[in-house]
């Protein structure tokens, strides 16, 4: 199905671990965002790709670090992971402004 | 930065309607969106508006702004058990990023 998609779908990590979560897009979406959802808090931004080859920091992206890999990909690494990355993390992808954003269906990562 | 305010949680009864509302801070804000996040899943679009329209209406649902007092909200009429959910605003800003408020969970009760 087209879509957004997201590997993998649960992690769990120990503190100080590294890992890369991968994102992929076949909607030929030229924007693609990484977002982490915490109960009571919403979904708050961590970085952003408006367009190939760019990458800007959104409101919480410490900690992260992103690569816009082509088009299609756009990953995001926990470099040494903490507890307070325990998070459901969510891509997404937008070609513009009246369509919003598609999203993929979610990582749940624990870092114990 | 952008701020966007919902009310946590609303229980309603198969049949009836459900209001959700929500309140923005930024007054140059272009669209306003409604999305639905069924559990385990990822968010799903459900309606958007304009920001120079005061009513939206789709099948079901119909969004009313006041831009007056940045105040959004939706309207789910016949509410179904499938509509049981968490429903989140969201609030279009610059470079085409999306600012959302932290949630309304809709509980149906059959």
């Amino acid at each position: 199905n087209a879509g957004v998609t997201q590997t993998p779908k649960f992690q769990v990590l120990k503190t100080g671990q590294s890992m890369t979560l991968q994102c992929a897009q076949d909607m030929n979406h030229n924007s693609m965002y990484w977002y982490r959802q915490d109960p009571g808090m919403g979904l708050r931004l961590i970085y952003y790709s408006a367009s190939e080859g760019t990458t800007d920091k959104g409101e919480v992206p410490n900690g992260y670090n992103v690569s816009r890999l082509n088009k299609r990909e756009f990953s995001l690494r926990l470099e040494s992971a903490a507890p307070s990355q325990t998070s459901v993390y969510f891509c997404a992808s937008s070609a513009g402004t009246v369509e919003g954003y598609t999203f993929g269906s979610g990582t749940r990562l624990t870092v114990v | 930065g952008e701020d966007v305010e919902q009310s946590l949680f609303l229980s309603v009864r198969e049949g009836d309607s459900s209001v959700i509302n929500c309140t923005y801070t930024d007054s140059s804000s272009t669209y306003l969106y409604w999305y639905k996040q069924e559990p385990g899943a990822g968010l799903q679009l459900l309606t958007y508006i304009f920001s120079n329209m005061d009513m939206k209406q789709d099948q079901r649902l119909t969004v009313l702004l006041n831009k007056k007092d940045k105040h959004l909200s939706l309207r789910i009429a016949d509410t179904q058990t499938g509509d049981s959910a968490i429903y989140f605003c969201a609030d279009l800003y610059g470079n085409n990023r999306l600012a959302f408020g932290k949630g309304n969970q809709v509980v149906v009760i059959p």
